[in-house]
Protein backbone atom coordinates (compact mmCIF):
# COMPACT_ATOMS: atom_id res chain seq x y z
CA UNK A 1 0.00 0.00 0.00
CA UNK A 2 0.89 3.58 -0.12
CA UNK A 3 3.71 4.87 2.46
CA UNK A 4 5.60 7.81 3.34
CA UNK A 5 9.02 7.90 4.74
CA UNK A 6 10.81 10.27 6.90
CA UNK A 7 14.22 11.17 8.39
CA UNK A 8 14.25 10.73 12.22
CA UNK A 9 14.92 13.16 14.53
CA UNK A 10 15.17 15.14 16.33
CA UNK A 11 16.83 17.61 14.25
CA UNK A 12 18.61 20.51 15.82
CA UNK A 13 19.86 23.47 14.25
CA UNK A 14 21.42 26.82 14.96
CA UNK A 15 19.17 29.74 13.90
CA UNK A 16 19.53 30.85 10.60
CA UNK A 17 21.36 27.40 9.48
CA UNK A 18 20.06 25.56 6.25
CA UNK A 19 17.36 22.74 7.20
CA UNK A 20 16.54 19.56 5.11
CA UNK A 21 14.27 17.45 6.01
CA UNK A 22 13.93 13.72 3.80
CA UNK A 23 10.78 12.38 2.68
CA UNK A 24 9.92 9.54 0.21
CA UNK A 25 6.73 8.02 -0.82
CA UNK A 26 5.42 4.93 -2.11
CA UNK A 27 2.12 5.05 -4.14
CA UNK A 28 0.71 3.74 -6.81
CA UNK A 29 0.31 6.62 -9.90
CA UNK A 30 1.14 10.11 -9.16
CA UNK A 31 -0.33 11.43 -5.76
CA UNK A 32 -0.32 14.88 -4.31
CA UNK A 33 2.09 15.49 -1.78
CA UNK A 34 1.85 17.61 1.61
CA UNK A 35 3.99 18.98 4.01
CA UNK A 36 2.36 19.91 7.29
CA UNK A 37 3.60 21.54 10.75
CA UNK A 38 2.44 21.11 14.26
CA UNK A 39 3.82 23.40 16.22
CA UNK A 40 3.37 22.64 20.01
CA UNK A 41 0.05 22.41 21.66
CA UNK A 42 -1.20 23.27 17.97
CA UNK A 43 -3.34 21.22 15.61
CA UNK A 44 -1.65 20.42 11.96
CA UNK A 45 -1.44 23.08 9.66
CA UNK A 46 -0.62 22.59 6.19
CA UNK A 47 2.97 24.34 5.15
CA UNK A 48 2.72 23.49 1.33
CA UNK A 49 1.67 21.07 -1.37
CA UNK A 50 2.73 19.81 -4.74
CA UNK A 51 -0.31 18.15 -7.28
CA UNK A 52 2.45 17.00 -10.14
CA UNK A 53 6.20 15.94 -11.01
CA UNK A 54 8.61 18.62 -10.74
CA UNK A 55 6.06 21.15 -9.15
CA UNK A 56 7.78 22.82 -6.21
CA UNK A 57 5.72 24.09 -3.07
CA UNK A 58 7.20 26.95 -1.17
CA UNK A 59 5.29 28.92 1.74
CA UNK A 60 7.11 31.09 5.20
CA UNK A 61 10.71 30.03 3.16
CA UNK A 62 10.28 27.09 2.92
CA UNK A 63 10.04 24.63 -0.29
CA UNK A 64 9.83 21.40 -1.66
CA UNK A 65 9.89 19.95 -5.53
CA UNK A 66 7.75 17.02 -6.29
CA UNK A 67 10.46 14.06 -7.68
CA UNK A 68 9.04 11.41 -9.44
CA UNK A 69 12.54 9.68 -10.11
CA UNK A 70 13.28 9.79 -6.89
CA UNK A 71 9.73 9.38 -5.26
CA UNK A 72 10.96 12.03 -3.32
CA UNK A 73 9.49 15.76 -1.58
CA UNK A 74 12.29 16.61 0.56
CA UNK A 75 11.59 20.18 2.68
CA UNK A 76 13.79 22.75 2.67
CA UNK A 77 14.44 26.44 3.93
CA UNK A 78 17.78 28.47 3.80
CA UNK A 79 17.60 30.20 7.25
CA UNK A 80 15.75 28.67 9.91
CA UNK A 81 14.36 30.34 13.07
CA UNK A 82 13.73 29.87 16.42
CA UNK A 83 9.89 30.38 15.86
CA UNK A 84 10.13 27.24 13.12
CA UNK A 85 10.90 24.66 16.16
CA UNK A 86 7.83 22.31 15.82
CA UNK A 87 7.08 18.73 14.22
CA UNK A 88 7.08 18.42 10.32
CA UNK A 89 4.85 15.90 8.92
CA UNK A 90 5.20 14.98 5.04
CA UNK A 91 2.02 13.42 3.40
CA UNK A 92 0.34 11.85 0.62
CA UNK A 93 -2.88 12.11 -0.60
CA UNK A 94 -4.04 9.08 -2.79
CA UNK A 95 -4.99 9.52 -6.83
CA UNK A 96 -8.52 8.21 -5.64
CA UNK A 97 -9.41 12.01 -4.48
CA UNK A 98 -11.24 10.71 -1.13
CA UNK A 99 -8.90 13.65 0.59
CA UNK A 100 -7.36 10.87 2.87
CA UNK A 101 -4.20 11.66 3.68
CA UNK A 102 -1.03 9.21 4.58
CA UNK A 103 1.21 10.63 6.80
CA UNK A 104 4.74 10.08 7.95
CA UNK A 105 6.24 9.38 11.52
CA UNK A 106 6.77 13.14 11.33
CA UNK A 107 10.01 14.97 12.51
CA UNK A 108 11.08 17.37 15.44
CA UNK A 109 12.72 20.33 14.76
CA UNK A 110 14.35 22.04 17.09
CA UNK A 111 16.45 25.91 16.50
CA UNK A 112 18.40 26.83 19.07
CA UNK A 113 19.18 30.93 19.11
CA UNK B 1 -16.35 30.32 10.96
CA UNK B 2 -13.44 29.55 13.01
CA UNK B 3 -12.30 26.01 11.47
CA UNK B 4 -12.86 22.62 12.68
CA UNK B 5 -13.55 22.62 16.33
CA UNK B 6 -13.29 19.37 18.57
CA UNK B 7 -14.99 18.38 21.77
CA UNK B 8 -13.87 17.64 24.32
CA UNK B 9 -10.05 18.66 24.22
CA UNK B 10 -9.07 16.31 26.60
CA UNK B 11 -10.49 13.16 27.99
CA UNK B 12 -9.11 10.92 30.56
CA UNK B 13 -11.41 7.76 31.38
CA UNK B 14 -10.29 4.66 33.44
CA UNK B 15 -10.07 0.98 31.56
CA UNK B 16 -13.37 -0.50 30.58
CA UNK B 17 -15.42 2.50 30.09
CA UNK B 18 -16.89 4.08 26.94
CA UNK B 19 -16.22 7.67 25.82
CA UNK B 20 -17.84 9.94 22.95
CA UNK B 21 -15.52 13.16 21.23
CA UNK B 22 -17.81 15.05 18.58
CA UNK B 23 -16.29 17.21 15.72
CA UNK B 24 -17.59 20.18 14.28
CA UNK B 25 -16.64 20.13 10.28
CA UNK B 26 -16.04 24.14 8.78
CA UNK B 27 -19.68 24.32 8.15
CA UNK B 28 -19.50 23.94 3.75
CA UNK B 29 -17.48 20.96 3.98
CA UNK B 30 -19.29 17.56 2.83
CA UNK B 31 -16.36 15.61 3.71
CA UNK B 32 -15.09 14.86 8.02
CA UNK B 33 -12.30 12.40 8.36
CA UNK B 34 -11.30 10.90 11.58
CA UNK B 35 -7.08 10.17 12.77
CA UNK B 36 -5.56 8.49 15.14
CA UNK B 37 -2.14 9.81 16.08
CA UNK B 38 -0.01 8.30 18.94
CA UNK B 39 3.02 9.66 20.66
CA UNK B 40 5.98 9.92 18.15
CA UNK B 41 3.76 8.80 15.08
CA UNK B 42 2.44 10.50 12.22
CA UNK B 43 -1.79 10.58 12.31
CA UNK B 44 -3.40 7.30 10.94
CA UNK B 45 -6.12 7.26 9.35
CA UNK B 46 -9.48 6.02 10.40
CA UNK B 47 -12.85 6.51 8.75
CA UNK B 48 -14.43 9.34 6.42
CA UNK B 49 -17.95 10.61 5.08
CA UNK B 50 -19.14 12.23 2.39
CA UNK B 51 -22.02 14.17 3.95
CA UNK B 52 -23.88 11.87 5.66
CA UNK B 53 -22.37 8.33 4.26
CA UNK B 54 -19.48 6.66 5.74
CA UNK B 55 -17.23 5.88 2.79
CA UNK B 56 -14.59 4.02 4.35
CA UNK B 57 -13.23 2.23 7.38
CA UNK B 58 -9.60 1.53 8.48
CA UNK B 59 -8.78 -1.98 9.49
CA UNK B 60 -7.76 -0.09 12.24
CA UNK B 61 -11.16 0.55 13.37
CA UNK B 62 -11.81 -2.26 15.18
CA UNK B 63 -15.73 -3.07 15.99
CA UNK B 64 -15.12 -1.11 19.72
CA UNK B 65 -15.56 1.95 17.23
CA UNK B 66 -18.02 3.62 16.05
CA UNK B 67 -18.35 6.72 14.09
CA UNK B 68 -21.35 8.67 12.83
CA UNK B 69 -22.51 11.21 10.98
CA UNK B 70 -26.68 11.68 11.08
CA UNK B 71 -27.36 14.57 9.35
CA UNK B 72 -24.08 15.26 7.23
CA UNK B 73 -22.85 17.99 9.22
CA UNK B 74 -21.22 17.34 13.10
CA UNK B 75 -19.48 13.48 14.07
CA UNK B 76 -18.98 11.62 16.52
CA UNK B 77 -16.76 8.79 17.35
CA UNK B 78 -17.68 6.58 20.15
CA UNK B 79 -14.95 4.31 21.89
CA UNK B 80 -16.77 1.18 23.69
CA UNK B 81 -14.66 -1.07 26.92
CA UNK B 82 -11.66 1.54 26.15
CA UNK B 83 -8.10 -0.08 26.61
CA UNK B 84 -5.13 1.72 27.49
CA UNK B 85 -3.63 0.98 23.75
CA UNK B 86 -6.55 3.55 22.69
CA UNK B 87 -4.35 6.44 24.55
CA UNK B 88 -3.66 8.50 21.59
CA UNK B 89 -4.45 12.19 20.23
CA UNK B 90 -8.05 12.34 17.68
CA UNK B 91 -8.08 13.79 15.20
CA UNK B 92 -11.11 15.57 12.54
CA UNK B 93 -10.36 17.00 9.65
CA UNK B 94 -12.94 18.31 6.79
CA UNK B 95 -13.06 19.43 3.44
CA UNK B 96 -15.27 20.48 0.17
CA UNK B 97 -15.31 18.31 -2.64
CA UNK B 98 -15.53 21.48 -4.26
CA UNK B 99 -11.93 22.48 -3.76
CA UNK B 100 -9.20 22.04 -6.16
CA UNK B 101 -6.15 19.83 -5.91
CA UNK B 102 -7.71 16.67 -4.25
CA UNK B 103 -9.81 18.24 -1.55
CA UNK B 104 -7.20 19.32 0.74
CA UNK B 105 -8.60 18.89 4.52
CA UNK B 106 -8.18 21.09 7.27
CA UNK B 107 -7.80 19.83 10.82
CA UNK B 108 -9.29 20.34 13.74
CA UNK B 109 -7.13 20.75 17.91
CA UNK B 110 -7.74 17.01 18.23
CA UNK B 111 -9.35 15.30 21.08
CA UNK B 112 -5.93 13.64 23.54
CA UNK B 113 -7.62 10.29 25.19
CA UNK B 114 -5.88 9.15 28.35
CA UNK B 115 -6.88 5.79 29.57
CA UNK B 116 -5.65 4.69 32.50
Amino acid sequence: GDSVTQMEGPVTLSEEAFLTINCTYTATGYPSLFWYVQYPGEGLQLLLKATKADDKGSNKGFEATYRKETTSFHLEKGSVQVSDSAVYFCALSAISNTGKLIFGQGTTLQVKP
Amino acid sequence: DTGVSQDPRHKITKRGQNVTFRCDPISEHNRLYWYRQTLGQGPEFLTYFQNEAQLEKSRLLSDRFSAERPKGSFSTLEIQRTEQGDSAMYLCASSSTQRLAGALPFFGPGTRLTVL
